[in-house]
């Protein structure tokens, strides 16, 4: 199993592009998240799903688009990028997202900047 | 604001003491919480969890206590070792689908 994967693992963006970041997994996981990481925050919420054709938002979804085809893949879109995106995307995926464990995997991170 | 907080932001022990590490929360409704490690330029990778209606959960050398009346939970590690030199965040959930994460805990291990 590979896990979770994540690319690109680095992008440099100007102001006002668009780009997709990848994410997938091949565990079966319906669960699958995307969070930002920025210093002194931790990491934050921006969007999840919890099976194929289902998403939601979470803490901080503005600027970030998603969508979920297929149980493996979760891409989060950024339509027009400002320096606040600049960051560190993790993607996540578990195999509960309703109630009992949830222990979630997640991929080694795409490093964003924005300029 | 930030409903899980961790507000160590660095720890340095002693190879073979004791590593606590504390996270607070404010929210009563949370029924789930989570410990990651993360190493510099990795994903965080799951360490221990424990729901709300238990007040220890133990995983070989990692303890995690929760106080739900001081909505208070940490992580103990005996002995620690230099391999745990990481970032500790803790997480909570209440719905099984979001998660908040404190900002983090850097410990350091000194052999």
């Amino acid at each position: 199993n590979a896990g979770v994967t994540q690319t690109p693992k680095f992008q440099v963006l100007k102001t006002g592009q668009s780009m997709t970041l990848q994410c997938a997994q091949d565990m079966n996981h319906e669960y699958m998240s995307w969070y930002r990481q920025d210093p002194g925050m931790g990491l934050r919420l921006i969007h999840y799903s919890v099976g194929a054709g289902i998403t939601d938002q979470g803490e901080v979804p503005n600027g970030y688009n998603v969508s979920r085809s297929t149980t493996e893949d979760f891409p989060l879109r950024l339509l027009s990028a400002a320096p606040s995106q600049t960051s560190v995307y993790f993607c996540a995926s578990s195999s509960k997202g309703w109630g009992g464990d949830h222990e979630q995997y997640f991929g080694p991170g795409t490093r964003l900047t924005v300029t | 604001d930030q409903q899980v907080k961790q507000n160590s932001p660095s720890l340095s022990v002693q190879e073979g003491r004791i590593s606590i590490l504390n996270c607070d929360y404010t929210n009563s409704m949370f029924d789930y919480f989570l410990w990651y490690k993360k190493y510099p330029a990795e994903g965080p990778t799951f360490l221990i969890s424990i729901s709300s209606i238990k007040d220890k959960n133990e995983d070989g050398r990692f303890t995690v206590f929760l106080n739900k009346s001081a909505k208070h939970l940490s992580l103990h590690i005996v002995p620690s070792q230099p391999g745990d030199s990481a970032v500790y965040f803790c997480a909570a959930s209440f719905t099984g689908n979001q998660f908040y994460f404190g900002t983090g805990t850097s410990l350091t291990v000194i052999p």
